[in-house]
């Protein structure tokens, strides 16, 4: 059975600072992979989606990365923002049609 | 253009009561799928309807069921209601399902049971 986990499982910083969070498969089979952001009680954004013939994508401050050899993959927010505050959630695509969560990094910035 | 919408936002049901939930997936996408979050179990997959065939099925009791319409929009039933299926239930859309698409979420129903 796929078992994504993510660390920090929590992790507050100060307005400006750039920061990783990380992701990782037991089964490295993965074919893509997507990071979503939740807010308190809504639903999810995806944020990037890295398809099975990339190992990276990249939007504004955001950039993801994906080691399948490993079953590894890392978010790395520059220049964070008290709007960046949120739940990150990556998800792993196998050979089924459905995703793997993982079980969250709950980011806080401080103004 | 349009989003996920997923009907109703909230609802309260009494336990041994059964409740229907409502998705809408984005014009042309054909995939729906269902997820369940809670704050123990984080985001599990219920399963996921393409073309109104249930092409695949998370690790969930007969209680939970779904279809999907020719207009690809789809519902899905829990029945006798329990407690420990209160819950954020989300749904999914997708072009197809199938590998290099990505996934929308809706904004999710907020299931109470008591």
């Amino acid at each position: 059975k796929q078992e994504v986990t993510q660390i920090p499982a929590a992790l507050s910083v100060p307005e400006g600072e750039n920061l990783v969070l990380n992701c990782s498969f037991t089964d490295s089979a993965i074919y893509n992979l997507q990071w979503f952001r939740q807010d308190p009680g809504k639903g999810l954004t995806s944020l990037l989606l890295i398809q099975s013939s990339q190992r990276e994508q990249t939007s504004g401050r955001l950039n993801a990365s994906l080691d399948k050899s490993s079953g590894r993959s890392t978010l790395y927010i520059a220049a964070s923002q008290p709007g960046d505050s949120a739940t990150y959630l990556c998800a792993g695509q196998t050979g089924a049609n459905n995703l793997f969560f993982g079980t969250g990094t709950r980011l806080t910035v401080i103004p | 253009k349009a989003g996920v919408t997923q009907t109703p936002r909230y609802l309260i049901k009494t336990r041994g009561q059964q409740v229907t939930l409502s998705c809408s997936p984005i014009s042309g996408h054909r995939s729906v799928s269902w997820y369940q979050q809670t704050p123990g179990q984080g985001l599990q997959f219920l399963f996921e309807y393409f073309s109104e065939t249930q092409r695949n099925k998370g690790n969930f009791p007969g209680r939970f069921s779904g279809r999907q319409f020719s207009n690809s929009r789809s519902e899905m039933n829990v029945s006798t209601l329990e407690l420990g299926d209160s819950a954020l239930y989300l749904c999914a859309s997708s072009t197809t399902g199938r590998h290099d698409y990505g996934y929308t979420f809706g904004s999710g129903t907020r299931l109470t049971v008591v």
